[in-house]
């Protein structure tokens, strides 16, 4: 299976302040990942496909990166509505596998 | 946009079958892959596996000796049975569309306890 790694684990953020989280993969896995977030007692929401291709409707704050096994999820002021868990999924190979899960909180 | 409801008991002893069906309106069954993840209280996501609508699947290996995927395009539903629970299966259980899960089902927590 393809390990997927998350970091930070958690961190606390501003309103207003740049927010970047790492995903990384055990092996290459080249474009084929996806960002979700989930709020607390909610469904995730899938934001970002194939690494960068943002989903409709989501704001343009959010942007996604990388390629091979490493993989960055940005939101670029971040907003009172985004404090949430951020989870990657890799899938590129099955069993397709989750990233931990990164929990962004208000400082 | 299709809608996706799962449904089953709640509540499953150990070392009994957990069953789960999901029920998709607002379009059809067919053409898509459809998938189980869940997440047990306060965790992360686990991918459990798909199943096509023709009825092939592919399951996540650390599960495959204990599941089974089914579905039903006459009823538009497919569904998820996990034999021989334990208490480490206690889980909100969702059901998706698409193996990268475009939409998602409410999630239904099943609970292992005797």
């Amino acid at each position: 299976d393809i390990q997927m790694t998350q970091s930070p684990s958690a961190m606390s953020a501003s309103v207003g302040d740049r927010v970047t989280i790492t995903c990384r993969a055990s092996q290459g896995i080249s474009n084929y990942l996806a960002w979700f977030q989930q709020k607390p007692g909610k469904v995730p929401k899938r934001l970002i496909t194939a690494a960068s291709s943002l989903q409709t409707g989501v704001p343009s704050r959010f942007s996604g990166s990388g390629s091979g096994t490493e993989f960055t999820l940005t939101i670029s002021s971040l907003q009172p509505e985004d404090f949430a868990t951020y989870y990657c999924l890799q899938h590129n190979s099955y069993p397709f596998t989750f990233g931990p899960g990164t929990k962004v909180d208000i400082k | 946009q299709v809608q996706l409801q799962e449904s089953g008991p709640g509540l499953v002893k150990p070392s009994e079958t957990l069953s789960l069906t999901c029920t998709v309106s607002g379009g059809s069954i067919s053409s898509y892959y459809w998938i189980w993840i869940r997440q047990p209280p306060g965790k992360g996501l686990e991918w459990i596996g798909y199943i096509y609508y023709s009825g092939s699947t592919n399951y996540n290996p650390s599960l495959k000796s204990r599941v089974t995927m089914s579905v039903d395009t006459s009823k538009n539903q497919f569904s998820l049975k996990l034999r021989s629970v334990t208490a480490a299966d206690t889980a909100v259980y969702y059901c998706a569309r698409g193996t990268v899960a475009d939409d998602w089902g409410q999630g239904t927590l099943v609970t292992v306890s005797s």
